[in-house]
């Protein structure tokens, strides 16, 4: 089975430019998660969607942070425009509906300078 | 969502058993245990997942008393390879219910 897919795997930008990342879940996995993951700190939940419908964004920074899942499957995050502590680690996670576990994807490392 | 506390870090050397013991005072009834292992640059992966007693995988155990308040991960027989970062997680079995990742366990396994 494949896994999570992310892209780009990493991505250097200046402070108030713009920057998006994409996630494809597994196959089948109605339940898709952003997390950013500051370094030394356990992953931070941004948003959770259920299909193409959002179920939790109350930690999404929504002034400069936005997502869509416009056809249920893959999804993006945008920032804009990216602060200099927006530096962290985007996680993409899927689950199926039932549980058992997310399947996290690798991850985008976003260096802001 | 049950808060969860772990130690920051544990050293062991190879070879030996290690349990991670995390404290959950707050968990709720339909509440489950899960365990994720995070190895630097990648996400986090799923090891084991757990109500009561005892479950075992091919990976690792996990015991948890009857009252639920604390659970323990166990790893045999523990290589380089298992140095990485452990969290635990409580919240319900479904999807989207275990949502809160901790600061999680710094398992430094030395040679």
């Amino acid at each position: 089975e494949a896994g999570v897919a992310q892209s780009p795997r990493y991505k250097i930008i200046e402070k108030r430019q713009s920057v998006a990342f994409w996630c494809n879940p597994i196959s089948g996995h109605a339940t898709l998660y952003w997390y950013q993951q500051i370094l030394g700190q356990g992953p931070k939940l941004l948003i959770q969607f259920q299909n193409n419908g959002v179920v939790d964004d109350s930690q999404l920074p929504k002034d400069r942070f936005s997502a869509e899942r416009l056809k249920g499957v893959d999804s993006t995050l945008k920032i804009q425009p990216a602060k200099l502590e927006d530096s962290a680690v985007y996680l993409c996670a899927s689950s199926l509906e039932t549980g058992g576990g997310y399947t996290f994807g690798s991850g985008t490392r976003l260096t802001v300078v | 969502l049950a808060k969860t506390t772990q130690p920051i870090s544990m050293d062991s050397y190879e070879g030996q058993e290690v349990n991670i013991t995390c404290s959950h005072n707050n968990i709720a009834t339909n509440d489950y245990i899960t365990w994720y292992q995070q190895f630097p640059s990648q996400g986090p992966r799923f090891i084991i997942q757990g109500y009561k007693t005892k479950v075992t995988n091919e990976v690792a155990s996990l015991f948890i008393p009857a009252d639920r308040k604390s659970s323990t991960l166990s790893l045999p027989r523990v290589s380089l390879s298992d140095t990485a970062v452990y969290y635990c997680l409580v919240g319900g079995k479904n999807a989207g219910n275990m949502l809160t990742f901790g600061g999680g366990t710094r398992l430094m396994v030395k040679p």
